[in-house]
């Protein structure tokens, strides 16, 4: 299976800030990737795919980029309703999470 | 709206047996592959299982293969997970998920609320 691997694992940071969380595949997956939110007892949400593609209804606040094994989330200005924990999934080959990022309040 | 409820979780002992149950709504159920992920405090989240839109097709993580089947009734908007020879490592909040189209291995556009399994004495 392909591993992903997340950084950093948590990042503290205030409302206003740039956000920038990396995923970095173990084999290059073709932009076949997507990232989520999830907050606290509820469910992961979809915010991007195809790595730069935003999900209908997300904030543009929000964008993605990357080729090959390495991909970028970006949270332009962070929002009092973006701390949650973040995961990057890739779905080229046997779906695979990475191990999540945790945006906690400064 | 797209809605995905679970349901079945709950306690067992290591060594039983337990069927999770997903009912949707709010799409055409048959046009899409469909997905169970769960979520552990120590190893976040793993894709557990697919199945084809047709339900023809199955497919499995290495964790479960074996133990699992997952299946789904199209006439009942359902989808189902089979869990036999649980392990205590198979506690977990078990989502049900939509794949984007019809292809297996896909992103997850919705998803359930999750359904808390315990294997446990």
């Amino acid at each position: 299976d392909i591993q992903m691997t997340q950084s950093p694992s948590s990042l503290s940071a205030s409302v206003g800030d740039r956000v920038t969380i990396t995923c970095r595949a173990s084999q290059g997956i073709s932009n076949s990737l997507a990232w989520y939110q999830q907050k606290p007892g509820k469910a992961p949400k979809l915010l991007l795919y195809a790595a730069s593609r935003l999900e209908n209804g997300v904030p543009s606040r929000f964008s993605g980029s990357g080729s090959g094994t390495d991909y970028t989330l970006t949270i332009s200005s962070l929002q009092p309703e973006d701390f949650a924990t973040y995961y990057c999934q890739q779905y080229y080959s046997t779906p695979t999470f990475g191990g999540g990022t945790k945006v906690e309040i400064k | 709206e797209v809605q995905l409820l679970e349901s079945g979780g709950g306690l067992v002992q290591p060594g039983g047996s337990l069927t999770l149950s997903c009912a949707a709504s709010g799409f055409t159920f048959s046009s899409y592959a469909m997905s169970w992920v769960r979520q552990t405090p120590g190893k976040g989240l793993e894709w557990v299982s697919a199945v084809s839109n047709s339900g023809g097709s199955a497919y499995y993580a290495d964790s479960v293969k074996g133990r699992f089947t997952i299946s789904r009734d199209n006439s009942k908007n359902t989808l189902y997970l089979q869990m036999n020879s649980l392990r205590a490592e198979d506690t977990a909040v078990y989502y049900c998920a939509k794949g984007y189209s019809s292809s297996w291995s896909s992103y997850f556009d919705y998803w359930g609320q999750g359904t808390l399994v315990t294997v446990s004495s």
